[in-house]
This record gives C-alpha cells, sequence and structure tokens, in this order.
C-alpha cells in the first residue's frame, strides 16, 4: 500500500520467543495504530501513537508493547510470543485526529506461533 | 457494553442489483461513522466517511446513510459488478473528542455475474 509499508509478510515463530514486527511510513502521518484480525473478531486495536515516544493501550494490549522513535517507524514487539498471537496484524496510518481523513493500512503480516 | 453489528452472513446478490449492507451500533454516541472495503489478504480500504450530523454521503456508485436515531447506517452500491465482491467493514469513533477507530467485524459481499 501506498507510503505505508509491514515487515516481515509473514513470520513463523517458537512460543516464547519475542517478536518485533515493523511499520514504516512515507506520509509524515502523526497518528500510526497496530490491529489484529482474527476470523469471529474483526480488527482490534492492540497499541496506536500519537507522536514520537506518545503511545497509548488499545483493547488488547496484553503481551505487547511498542516503541516510536521515529516519526516513521513504529514497531510492535510480542514479548513472549504465544500461541494465541498468531494472527494477522495491521499497522495503520491517520493524517487527522480522530482519523477523520480514514485510516491507510498496511498490507499486514501474518505471524504464526508454534 | 458498546457493540458494533454487522451481517455475519454473506451477501450473494446478481450483477446491477443494489447492494446495501448494514451496520448497527449500541452504547455509542460516534461523530462519524467510516466504511472500509477489505479484499482477501490485504489491508482494509477506506472507502467513505459520514459525520453524525449528514444524513447521507455519495461517492461514486457508493451511497452511505446515518440514522443517529436507529444508531445505524446503511451502505449501498448500485449497479453492483463482481470486481466489488469483497468483505465491507463500518467502523466509528466512539466519542467527539481524539479517539480511535473500532471496527465491526464486516460483512462479505458476492456479486455474480
Amino acid at each position: 500500500d501506498a507510503g505505508i509499508t509491514q515487515s516481515p509478510r509473514h513470520k513463523v515463530t517458537e512460543t516464547g520467543t519475542p517478536v518485533t514486527l515493523r511499520c514504516h511510513q512515507t506520509e509524515n502521518h502523526r497518528y500510526m495504530y497496530w490491529y489484529r484480525q482474527d476470523p469471529g473478531h474483526g480488527l482490534r486495536l492492540i497499541h496506536y501513537s500519537y507522536g514520537v515516544k506518545d503511545t497509548d493501550k488499545g483493547e488488547v494490549s496484553d503481551g505487547y508493547s511498542v516503541s516510536r522513535s521515529k516519526t516513521e517507524d513504529f514497531l510492535l514487539t510480542l514479548e513472549s510470543a504465544t500461541s494465541s498471537q498468531t494472527s494477522v496484524y495491521f499497522c495503520a496510518i491517520s493524517g487527522g485526529s480522530q482519523g477523520a481523513d480514514g485510516y491507510t493500512f498496511g498490507s499486514g503480516t501474518r505471524l504464526t506461533v508454534v | 457494553s458498546q457493540k458494533i453489528e454487522q451481517n455475519s452472513e454473506a451477501l450473494n446478490i446478481q450483477e446491477g442489483k443494489t447492494a446495501t449492507l448494514t451496520c448497527n451500533y449500541t452504547n455509542y454516541s460516534p461523530a462519524y461513522l467510516q466504511w472500509y472495503r477489505q479484499d482477501p489478504g490485504r489491508g482494509p480500504v477506506f472507502l467513505l466517511l459520514i459525520r453524525e450530523n449528514e444524513k447521507e454521503k455519495r461517492k461514486e456508485r457508493l451511497k452511505v446513510t446515518f440514522d443517529t436515531t436507529l444508531k445505524q447506517s446503511l451502505f449501498h452500491i448500485t449497479a453492483s459488478q463482481p470486481a466489488d465482491s469483497a468483505t465491507y467493514l463500518c467502523a466509528l469513533a466512539p466519542d467527539s473528542g481524539y479517539s480511535t477507530l473500532t471496527f465491526g467485524k464486516g460483512t462479505m459481499l458476492l456479486v455474480s455475474p
């Protein structure tokens, strides 16, 4: 998707290992978000950022941490991966507050924890 | 509790007909509501936003209505095409202050030739 890339696209990891997913944007947008998407649950917010070093928790933040040291990068870390964290992870960005101009999503990272 | 409900059953329609998808919400007073399209293996794509003081919004073949009394938004695709087949998500910001979007689970639309 234009202006936002996620890496890696796919990852398989073992239970108990730390994992970091990266979201990179070239739009200079202030707001960045991490969602996970699971069958039967839809998209659920994990963490979000409203500026460099400014982050807050979402609905399903347990077991996850984030960092934003630069405007363009938002990292999601699974501190000790569990099978329940097998999911598709989407990063999103928005330029205005409240997302009133719509969110732009990345292509997602499919994470499998075995 | 707060809920956003979209029909979990897929909507099957014939090409050329109008597709109508529903989004109902409870215990929210959203400042606006958004609709997204999601294709398999891809991230959602923003389509339309409608504000609480707007009754209707149009964009090409798309039309969205927003009834804050019924707590419902309807999403219409006129003259539907097989290429419109996708999952459609509604999303809302819970209040008028800065807040993040909460998404419904989506409704799959299948348009057959």
